[in-house]
Protein backbone atom coordinates (compact mmCIF):
# COMPACT_ATOMS: atom_id res chain seq x y z
CA UNK A 1 0.00 0.00 0.00
CA UNK A 2 1.24 3.57 -0.88
CA UNK A 3 2.06 5.76 2.40
CA UNK A 4 -0.08 8.63 0.67
CA UNK A 5 -2.75 8.04 -1.79
CA UNK A 6 -4.64 10.10 -4.17
CA UNK A 7 -6.96 9.56 -7.25
CA UNK A 8 -5.02 10.65 -10.74
CA UNK A 9 -7.61 12.22 -12.37
CA UNK A 10 -7.97 13.37 -14.82
CA UNK A 11 -10.81 15.91 -13.26
CA UNK A 12 -12.21 17.81 -16.05
CA UNK A 13 -14.56 20.57 -14.91
CA UNK A 14 -16.62 23.77 -16.29
CA UNK A 15 -15.26 27.16 -15.23
CA UNK A 16 -16.95 27.97 -11.91
CA UNK A 17 -17.15 24.57 -10.39
CA UNK A 18 -16.55 23.21 -7.32
CA UNK A 19 -14.53 20.46 -7.55
CA UNK A 20 -13.01 18.36 -4.49
CA UNK A 21 -9.70 16.29 -4.40
CA UNK A 22 -9.23 13.67 -1.37
CA UNK A 23 -5.98 11.90 0.10
CA UNK A 24 -5.26 9.24 2.12
CA UNK A 25 -2.16 8.77 4.19
CA UNK A 26 -1.49 5.43 5.84
CA UNK A 27 0.81 6.26 9.22
CA UNK A 28 -1.34 7.30 12.02
CA UNK A 29 1.60 9.00 13.50
CA UNK A 30 2.52 11.33 9.95
CA UNK A 31 2.31 15.21 11.84
CA UNK A 32 2.29 17.65 8.63
CA UNK A 33 -0.05 17.98 5.86
CA UNK A 34 0.05 20.23 2.79
CA UNK A 35 -1.34 20.77 -0.62
CA UNK A 36 1.41 21.57 -3.33
CA UNK A 37 0.67 22.45 -7.12
CA UNK A 38 2.74 21.39 -10.14
CA UNK A 39 2.21 22.96 -13.36
CA UNK A 40 3.28 21.08 -16.28
CA UNK A 41 7.13 20.32 -16.56
CA UNK A 42 7.97 22.80 -13.47
CA UNK A 43 8.32 22.52 -9.92
CA UNK A 44 6.01 21.55 -6.93
CA UNK A 45 4.86 25.19 -4.91
CA UNK A 46 2.92 24.93 -1.43
CA UNK A 47 -0.41 25.98 -2.04
CA UNK A 48 -1.52 25.58 1.30
CA UNK A 49 -0.82 23.53 4.85
CA UNK A 50 -3.63 21.55 5.84
CA UNK A 51 -4.49 21.58 9.76
CA UNK A 52 -6.83 19.67 11.98
CA UNK A 53 -9.53 22.77 12.21
CA UNK A 54 -9.71 22.92 8.81
CA UNK A 55 -7.69 26.41 6.47
CA UNK A 56 -9.47 28.34 3.87
CA UNK A 57 -7.44 30.64 2.09
CA UNK A 58 -9.49 32.26 -0.64
CA UNK A 59 -11.08 30.09 -3.02
CA UNK A 60 -9.13 27.08 -1.06
CA UNK A 61 -10.10 24.89 1.95
CA UNK A 62 -8.30 22.02 3.29
CA UNK A 63 -9.65 20.24 5.59
CA UNK A 64 -7.83 17.25 7.92
CA UNK A 65 -9.23 14.31 8.89
CA UNK A 66 -6.96 12.60 11.51
CA UNK A 67 -9.66 9.65 12.48
CA UNK A 68 -9.88 8.08 8.89
CA UNK A 69 -6.76 9.19 7.75
CA UNK A 70 -7.54 11.47 4.93
CA UNK A 71 -6.76 15.26 3.75
CA UNK A 72 -9.06 16.49 1.26
CA UNK A 73 -8.68 19.91 -0.80
CA UNK A 74 -11.97 22.05 -2.11
CA UNK A 75 -11.62 24.45 -4.86
CA UNK A 76 -14.94 26.84 -5.37
CA UNK A 77 -15.22 28.73 -8.38
CA UNK A 78 -12.85 27.23 -10.50
CA UNK A 79 -10.96 29.47 -13.12
CA UNK A 80 -8.76 28.06 -16.41
CA UNK A 81 -5.80 29.34 -14.45
CA UNK A 82 -6.58 26.70 -11.67
CA UNK A 83 -5.35 23.88 -13.75
CA UNK A 84 -2.47 21.93 -12.82
CA UNK A 85 -1.37 18.93 -10.70
CA UNK A 86 -2.41 18.92 -7.00
CA UNK A 87 -0.25 16.98 -5.01
CA UNK A 88 -1.02 15.31 -1.36
CA UNK A 89 2.34 15.84 0.59
CA UNK A 90 3.05 14.06 3.98
CA UNK A 91 5.41 14.00 6.52
CA UNK A 92 5.92 11.19 8.04
CA UNK A 93 7.04 10.94 11.74
CA UNK A 94 9.17 7.74 11.38
CA UNK A 95 12.11 9.68 12.36
CA UNK A 96 12.66 10.85 8.57
CA UNK A 97 12.31 14.40 8.02
CA UNK A 98 11.01 14.84 4.95
CA UNK A 99 8.19 14.92 2.60
CA UNK A 100 6.26 12.06 0.94
CA UNK A 101 4.25 12.98 -1.79
CA UNK A 102 1.37 11.22 -3.22
CA UNK A 103 1.07 10.87 -7.18
CA UNK A 104 -0.73 14.03 -7.63
CA UNK A 105 -4.64 14.61 -8.91
CA UNK A 106 -4.56 16.74 -12.22
CA UNK A 107 -7.08 19.27 -12.96
CA UNK A 108 -8.34 20.71 -15.83
CA UNK A 109 -10.44 23.67 -16.06
CA UNK A 110 -12.28 24.15 -19.34
CA UNK A 111 -13.67 27.21 -20.59
CA UNK B 1 16.48 36.76 -3.98
CA UNK B 2 16.41 34.07 -1.52
CA UNK B 3 15.80 30.42 -3.34
CA UNK B 4 17.03 27.26 -4.59
CA UNK B 5 19.26 27.11 -8.09
CA UNK B 6 19.68 23.70 -10.06
CA UNK B 7 21.95 23.42 -13.04
CA UNK B 8 22.33 22.63 -15.48
CA UNK B 9 18.10 23.06 -16.66
CA UNK B 10 18.91 19.89 -18.93
CA UNK B 11 21.74 17.11 -19.02
CA UNK B 12 21.94 14.73 -21.43
CA UNK B 13 24.02 11.93 -20.57
CA UNK B 14 25.69 8.64 -22.28
CA UNK B 15 25.19 5.42 -21.31
CA UNK B 16 27.92 4.49 -18.67
CA UNK B 17 28.88 8.08 -17.46
CA UNK B 18 28.26 9.63 -14.23
CA UNK B 19 27.00 13.12 -14.25
CA UNK B 20 26.40 15.69 -11.00
CA UNK B 21 23.50 17.50 -10.92
CA UNK B 22 24.01 20.84 -8.92
CA UNK B 23 21.62 22.48 -6.15
CA UNK B 24 22.25 25.59 -4.05
CA UNK B 25 20.15 27.46 -2.07
CA UNK B 26 20.93 31.04 -0.19
CA UNK B 27 17.78 30.44 1.95
CA UNK B 28 20.07 29.13 5.32
CA UNK B 29 18.13 26.20 5.87
CA UNK B 30 19.10 22.91 7.72
CA UNK B 31 17.81 20.22 5.38
CA UNK B 32 17.81 19.47 1.38
CA UNK B 33 16.14 16.61 -0.12
CA UNK B 34 16.48 14.93 -3.41
CA UNK B 35 13.57 13.86 -5.54
CA UNK B 36 13.24 12.13 -8.45
CA UNK B 37 9.73 12.46 -10.53
CA UNK B 38 9.06 10.26 -13.31
CA UNK B 39 6.01 11.20 -16.51
CA UNK B 40 2.53 10.78 -14.44
CA UNK B 41 3.91 9.91 -11.09
CA UNK B 42 5.01 11.53 -8.02
CA UNK B 43 7.74 12.84 -6.28
CA UNK B 44 10.48 9.53 -4.99
CA UNK B 45 12.78 10.45 -2.33
CA UNK B 46 16.55 9.36 -3.19
CA UNK B 47 18.61 11.55 -0.34
CA UNK B 48 17.98 13.62 2.17
CA UNK B 49 20.40 15.65 4.64
CA UNK B 50 19.44 17.40 7.75
CA UNK B 51 22.67 18.82 8.55
CA UNK B 52 26.42 19.61 6.98
CA UNK B 53 28.53 16.91 6.71
CA UNK B 54 25.81 14.08 7.44
CA UNK B 55 22.97 12.49 4.70
CA UNK B 56 20.39 9.50 5.01
CA UNK B 57 19.38 7.43 2.29
CA UNK B 58 15.74 7.67 0.68
CA UNK B 59 13.44 5.27 -0.84
CA UNK B 60 15.41 5.09 -3.87
CA UNK B 61 18.87 5.81 -3.11
CA UNK B 62 20.10 2.82 -5.07
CA UNK B 63 22.68 4.08 -8.43
CA UNK B 64 22.68 7.83 -6.72
CA UNK B 65 25.45 9.81 -4.71
CA UNK B 66 25.43 13.18 -2.50
CA UNK B 67 27.52 14.88 -0.39
CA UNK B 68 26.52 17.82 2.10
CA UNK B 69 30.10 19.85 2.37
CA UNK B 70 28.35 22.95 2.77
CA UNK B 71 24.91 24.39 4.20
CA UNK B 72 24.19 26.09 0.85
CA UNK B 73 25.07 22.82 -1.40
CA UNK B 74 23.84 19.43 -1.55
CA UNK B 75 25.36 18.29 -5.21
CA UNK B 76 23.65 14.46 -6.75
CA UNK B 77 25.57 12.25 -9.13
CA UNK B 78 23.53 9.91 -10.94
CA UNK B 79 26.22 6.96 -11.37
CA UNK B 80 26.28 4.57 -13.94
CA UNK B 81 25.18 1.80 -11.62
CA UNK B 82 21.63 3.52 -12.24
CA UNK B 83 19.70 2.03 -14.89
CA UNK B 84 17.35 4.19 -16.14
CA UNK B 85 17.87 7.29 -15.07
CA UNK B 86 15.59 9.44 -17.46
CA UNK B 87 13.47 11.62 -15.29
CA UNK B 88 13.24 15.29 -13.78
CA UNK B 89 15.60 15.85 -10.86
CA UNK B 90 14.28 18.42 -7.94
CA UNK B 91 16.31 19.34 -5.35
CA UNK B 92 14.31 20.98 -2.34
CA UNK B 93 15.26 22.28 1.34
CA UNK B 94 13.61 23.17 4.16
CA UNK B 95 14.57 25.10 7.84
CA UNK B 96 14.41 21.30 10.04
CA UNK B 97 11.66 19.95 11.93
CA UNK B 98 8.54 18.22 11.09
CA UNK B 99 5.96 21.17 10.04
CA UNK B 100 7.74 22.51 7.73
CA UNK B 101 7.19 23.23 4.30
CA UNK B 102 9.92 22.80 1.60
CA UNK B 103 10.78 24.91 -1.36
CA UNK B 104 12.28 23.55 -4.39
CA UNK B 105 14.11 24.43 -7.44
CA UNK B 106 13.42 24.63 -10.81
CA UNK B 107 14.60 21.18 -11.39
CA UNK B 108 16.64 19.10 -13.74
CA UNK B 109 15.90 17.00 -16.78
CA UNK B 110 18.05 14.41 -17.25
CA UNK B 111 17.80 12.28 -20.38
CA UNK B 112 20.14 9.19 -21.42
CA UNK B 113 20.94 9.13 -25.13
Amino acid sequence: RKEVEQDPGPFNVPEGATVAFNCTYSNSASQSFFWYRQDCRKEPKLLMSVYSSGNEDGRFTAQLNRASQYISLLIRDSKLSDSATYLCVVNLDTGRRALTFGSGTRLQVQP
Amino acid sequence: DGGITQSPKYLFRKEGQNVTLSCEQNLNHDAMYWYRQDPGQGLRLIYYSQIVNDFQKGDIAEGYSVSREKKESFPLTVTSAQKNPTAFYLCASSIEGVKTEAFFGQGTRLTVV
